[in-house]
């Protein structure tokens, strides 16, 4: 019963270097985030997917990029990380809209130095 | 974007009633929420209302929406130091551009002392 799982838990960068955050849910649902909470901050969506192939930017799309090649994988790639990117990262996945309930992974906390 | 407010911090003794405020800004929101966060842990829906209902309740939580006022509330009866936990509210306008997106507030950090 695995739900969404992220990888890493943590990981720690050097500015410019580049990375993948991995998210994998195995629920079957079309609909996958990526937001990043910043302390003291609500959540912000990153880019979003509506199916496999589908991808599009949320409110804070600048420095990322993402790909959905199948349904159950969505990764999130940093090219050239910055201290601005420090924040901790949650993946999610819906069945439908956000109408309806979304599924959380655990986080992947950030540090860019 | 949306604004969502919360205040950042709520105590209440073990036995005690907690209510979390939120208030929001698009009085077209169509569903609104209530997600916990546990400490190391990802978001986890706790319960939603649609925008045409004023209250919900679900065994201890209670939900209270005040359109009018673009105000909407958390109430725990008989909080338990399980409840500690940060409290989200969340709110999804209208799907304008296919965004998809839940505009989440700063969180509450609920502490439940024995």
């Amino acid at each position: 019963n695995a739900g969404v799982t992220q990888t890493p838990k943590f990981r720690i960068l050097k500015i410019g270097q580049s990375m993948t955050l991995q998210c994998t849910q195995d629920m079957n649902h079309n609909y996958m985030y990526w937001y990043r909470q910043d302390p003291g901050m609500g959540l912000k969506l990153i880019y979003y997917s509506v199916g496999a192939g589908i991808t599009d930017k949320g409110e804070v799309p600048n420095g990322y990029n993402v790909s959905r090649s199948t349904t159950e994988d969505f990764p999130l790639r940093l090219e050239l990380a910055a201290p601005s990117q420090t924040s901790v990262y949650f993946c999610a996945s819906s069945y439908e809209k956000l109408s309806t309930e979304a599924f959380f992974g655990q986080g992947t906390r950030l540090t860019v130095v | 974007g949306e604004d969502v407010e919360q205040s950042l911090f709520l105590s209440v003794r073990e036995g005690d009633s907690s209510v979390i405020n939120c208030t929001y800004t698009d009085s077209s929101s169509t569903y609104l929420y209530w997600y916990k966060q546990e400490p190391g842990a990802g978001l986890q829906l706790l319960t939603y209302i649609f925008s045409n209902m004023d209250m919900k309740q679900d065994q201890r939580l209670t939900v209270l929406l005040n359109k009018k006022d673009k105000h909407l509330s958390l109430r725990i009866a008989d909080t338990q130091t399980g409840d500690s936990a940060i409290y989200f509210c969340a709110e999804t306008p209208p799907d304008q551009t296919g965004a998809n997106n839940l505009f989440f507030g700063t969180g509450t950090r609920l502490t439940v002392i024995p």
